[in-house]
Formats: structure tokens, C-alpha cells, sequence
């Protein structure tokens, strides 16, 4: 089973707007992250955020954290074509585990 | 600081034929992975291993092999490739449960079996 699993699949938007994604997971955790995909590339990480926070920002990136749903979305705002990228969560579980992730495509 | 470092970056090989894929870390991190990528899905974990000489299967282990003899180094071996093993192989590495437990890619080892 997926540690993470994002949603939606696809998202694509005009450059400018706000792009939002969401994960869920499973089970307890001490932090969840969030990492960035450029095609082909190796993920980078993005941002942290520990079980006790509920929201996190760092620079454009917004994420929230509901522990009793388990669930987190990714918030990007004034999108650039930049952006383009896949967007995956992972867990801090041993097996860091990622799901089908989101892909995102920002117009120019 | 190179960070994580896989070896080699492009392979071709024959169905039946072995090799082994190096992930090097230097930044004394005790976790490291293996994932492979297919096209337009998401990385799936093959093997992880939690400190120096112990591993552990993940998702999808089997028609893998791995070793961690050294801290810096997680190997992984394919005895008798496949084509179904045709893939981008990922590797990473980060610090222990408990800590800050960013987790640091390489740049992927891209591998056609014919």
C-alpha cells in the first residue's frame, strides 16, 4: 500500500493562478514532505512539515497538514510556467514510500 | 559535497545479463533507497536499508538484489535482466528517523534490457 497518494493525477493552469494538491496517507507519522519532479530528474525536496504543525510556508509554496484526516495539500501561488514539474508527498516511515504523484502543467 | 551519486548514469543491456547500479551518499546519511520510475507513474520503492549491513524488501523487490556493506554505499544488482526492468532507477539517501529527515536523490540510472 501507498504511503502517499496524491491527488489529482493532472492539474494544468495558466500562469498566474494558484495550484492546489492534495495527498493522503495512512498511517502515524512524525513529518510529511513534499518533493518536486522535473521530467526525468531526480526528486528535490520542497518543504517539511512536522505532525504538530498545521500550516507551513516558504515563499510561494503554502502546505497544511490535518493529522485527523490524514491528509495534506500543496498550495503554489501566482504559478509560473516554471512550475511545471511533478509534485509528490512521502512520510518520514523507514520505507519512505511515494505515490503516482501529481502532474503539474502551468501555461504561459 | 557531490551528494548523491549514481553510477552508471545510461545502460543497455541484454535479457539474462547482470550488473550492478552504485549509489554513493558523503553525507553519512544511515538511510538509503532504491526506486525505479516507469514512464509517467511514480517512483516505486525496491529496496531501502535502515544503517550500515542491513536491508529490507520494499514494493516490487523481487528480480532485485542489494547489499550495503559500507554506510556510503547501497548497491543494486540485477542477476538476470529482464525487459520488464527497462526503467530510470532512483536512488536516495537521508538521515535517521527522528531528525530532520529530508531525503536527497540522485540523478537516476536510465536502463534498457532488450
Amino acid at each position: 500500500s501507498q504511503q502517499g497518494e496524491e491527488d489529482p493525477q493532472a492539474l494544468s493552469i495558466q500562469e498566474g493562478e494558484n495550484a492546489t494538491m492534495n495527498c493522503s496517507y495512512k498511517t502515524s507519522i512524525n513529518n510529511l514532505q513534499w518533493y518536486r519532479q522535473n521530467s526525468g530528474r531526480g526528486l528535490v525536496h520542497l518543504i517539511l512539515i512536522r505532525s504538530n504543525e498545521r500550516e507551513k510556508h516558504s515563499g510561494r509554496l503554502r502546505v497544511t497538514l490535518d493529522t485527523s484526516k490524514k491528509s495534506s495539500s500543496l498550495l503554489i501561488t501566482a504559478s509560473r510556467a516554471a512550475d511545471t514539474a511533478s509534485y509528490f508527498c512521502a512520510t518520514d516511515l523507514n520505507d519512505m514510500r511515494f505515490g503516482a504523484g501529481t502532474r503539474l502543467t502551468v501555461k504561459p | 559535497n557531490a551528494g548523491v551519486t549514481q553510477t552508471p548514469k545510461f545502460r543497455v543491456l541484454k535479457t539474462g545479463q547482470s550488473m550492478t547500479l552504485l549509489c554513493a551518499q558523503d553525507m553519512n546519511h544511515e538511510y538509503m533507497y532504491w526506486y525505479r520510475q516507469d514512464p509517467g507513474m511514480g517512483l516505486r520503492l525496491i529496496h531501502y536499508s535502515v544503517g550500515e549491513g542491513t536491508t529490507a524488501k520494499g514494493e516490487v523487490p523481487d528480480g532485485y538484489n542489494v547489499s550495503r556493506l559500507k554506510k556510503q554505499n547501497f548497491l543494486l544488482g540485477l542477476e538476470s535482466a529482464a525487459p520488464s526492468q527497462t526503467s530510470v532507477y532512483f536512488c536516495a539517501s537521508r538521515p535517521r528517523r527522528g531528525v530532520l529527515t529530508e531525503a536527497f536523490f540522485g540523478q537516476g540510472t536510465r536502463l534498457t534490457v532488450v
